[in-house]
């Protein structure tokens, strides 16, 4: 499974935007790049994926490299229910694994 | 709207006791289904993924074991805990062609 490497740990302010990197230099193809995070003792909830271009939706944004071999998460005003876990994660595409490999991922503190 | 069950929330068991926990997902067919382990201050292991009944694709060599008996019931089992076994236990699903898994509630299992 193709690999990510994200920092350890982030911090942010309160109503402030956060760029969590990820990277991910030896995606293929067919990679999706996904977006999980984990609340404390819950399980993890889905973010957000994509392929090539740059997403949006109502949680966050996804900046995705033109080479592909890193990402960023921009969450635009950070909350304090946005502390937690965030996990950047390859999948293979259609006909690939279906199955999700989690690496350690950023732990995010808002400060108020 | 399709929800995921699991129980029991917590579980404390003693070193070579059986295990048997339950994950049922309701108002889809045909899900993929996975099971994943945390260890405490670790990121989450997929430990077994089925696409179908009685379909199971395990990831790491363990004393654990899981089932698929029903098109929506997931059940990981032990025939004998180990201290090691201690962590928490989530079940999540996903539609076959895998674009976000949802995870349940998640279970806390405690090896003493």
């Amino acid at each position: 499974d193709a690999k990510t490497t994200q920092p350890n740990s982030m911090e942010s302010n309160e109503e402030e935007p956060v760029h969590l990197p990820c990277n991910h230099s030896t995606i293929s193809g067919t990679d999706y790049i996904h977006w999980y995070r984990q609340l404390p003792s819950q399980g993890p909830e889905y973010v957000i994926h994509g392929l090539t271009s740059n997403v949006n939706n109502r949680m966050a944004s996804l900046a995705i490299a033109e080479d592909r071999k890193s990402s960023t998460l921009i969450l635009h005003r950070a909350t304090l229910r946005d502390a937690a876990v965030y996990y950047c994660i390859l999948r293979g595409g259609w006909g690939g694994s279906e199955k999700l490999v989690f690496g350690k991922g950023t732990k995010l503190t808002v400060n108020p | 709207s399709q929800t995921i069950h699991q129980w029991p929330a917590t579980l404390v068991q003693p070193v070579g006791s059986p295990l048997s926990l339950e994950c049922t997902v309701e108002g889809t067919s045909n899900p993929n289904l996975y099971w994943y382990r945390q260890a405490a201050g670790r990121g989450l292991q997929l430990l077994f993924y089925s696409v179908g009944i009685g379909q199971i694709s395990s990831e790491v060599p363990q004393n654990l074991s899981a089932s698929r008996p029903q098109d929506r019931q997931f059940i990981l089992s032990s025939k004998k805990l180990l201290l090691s076994d201690s962590g928490f236990y989530l079940c999540a699903w996903s539609y076959p062609v895998v674009n976000e898994q949802f995870f349940g509630p998640g279970t806390r299992l405690t090896v003493l």
